[in-house]
């Protein structure tokens, strides 16, 4: 298996543009989870879906995140209007069930000038 | 909500030497404890876990010791080598929220 396959791996954009970071799981596993990792808050959870439907968005910061779950083969997270402390790495993980183990993508590095 | 609270933040040893990370949590009733391994610019990779029907796991330099009473669990490396350096995070899965909470992580350097 491919692991958890995350695109971009690296995105530098403007503040105010929209940004969009791409998820694939690894096939079988019906829990996908979102977070950002910054060197002041750590590793933050921000949504976590289960068979495709979003379960928790209580980390999500704000309203200019947000993240969909079209099929159990792709997730996005998008950024609309992006801001600089926005920048951090994105990560995405998935897993078999919620208490199972998490395995992470390679995360995607957002900078927003 | 879930509190996972991490020690310590830093921890340099001596390349042979044994390096111990503690964990403390709020959830009584949290019942899955795994340990990931970060390196530099790297994803986060699962290393270890336990269920609270066991009180300690081994794999190899690797060990984990769970005290469901005291609330509180801890990683064990043996033996460390030079490779062994990164950030360490715990996390505790949080019954109630049905998802992962994760300590602050440990940085761990280990010296040749």
């Amino acid at each position: 298996d491919a692991g958890v396959i995350q695109s971009p791996r690296h995105e530098v954009t403007e503040m105010g543009q929209e940004v969009t970071l791409r998820c694939k799981p690894i096939s079988g596993h019906n829990s996908l989870f979102w977070y950002r990792q910054t060197m002041m808050r750590g590793l933050e959870l921000l949504i976590y879906f289960n068979n495709n439907v979003p379960i928790d968005d209580s980390g999500m910061p704000e309203d200019r995140f947000s993240a969909k779950m079209p099929n159990a083969s792709f997730s996005t997270l998008k950024i609309q209007p992006s801001e600089p402390r926005d920048s951090a790495v994105y990560f995405c993980a998935s897993s078999e069930g919620a208490r199972q183990p998490q395995h992470f993508g390679d995360g995607t590095r957002l900078s927003i000038l | 909500g879930e509190n996972v609270e991490q020690h310590p933040s830093t921890l340099s040893v001596q390349e042979g030497d044994s390096a111990v990370i503690k964990c403390t949590y709020s959830d009584s009733a949290s019942n899955y404890f795994p340990w990931y391994k970060q390196e530099l610019g790297k994803r986060p990779q699962l290393i270890i876990d336990i269920r609270s029907n066991v009180g300690e796991k081994k794999d190899q330099r690797i060990a984990v010791t769970l005290n469901k009473t005291a609330k509180h669990f801890s990683l064990h490396i043996t033996e460390t080598q030079p490779e062994d350096s990164a950030v360490y995070f715990c996390a505790a899965f949080y019954n109630a929220g049905n998802m992962l909470t994760f300590g602050g992580g440990t940085r761990l350097m280990v010296k040749p």
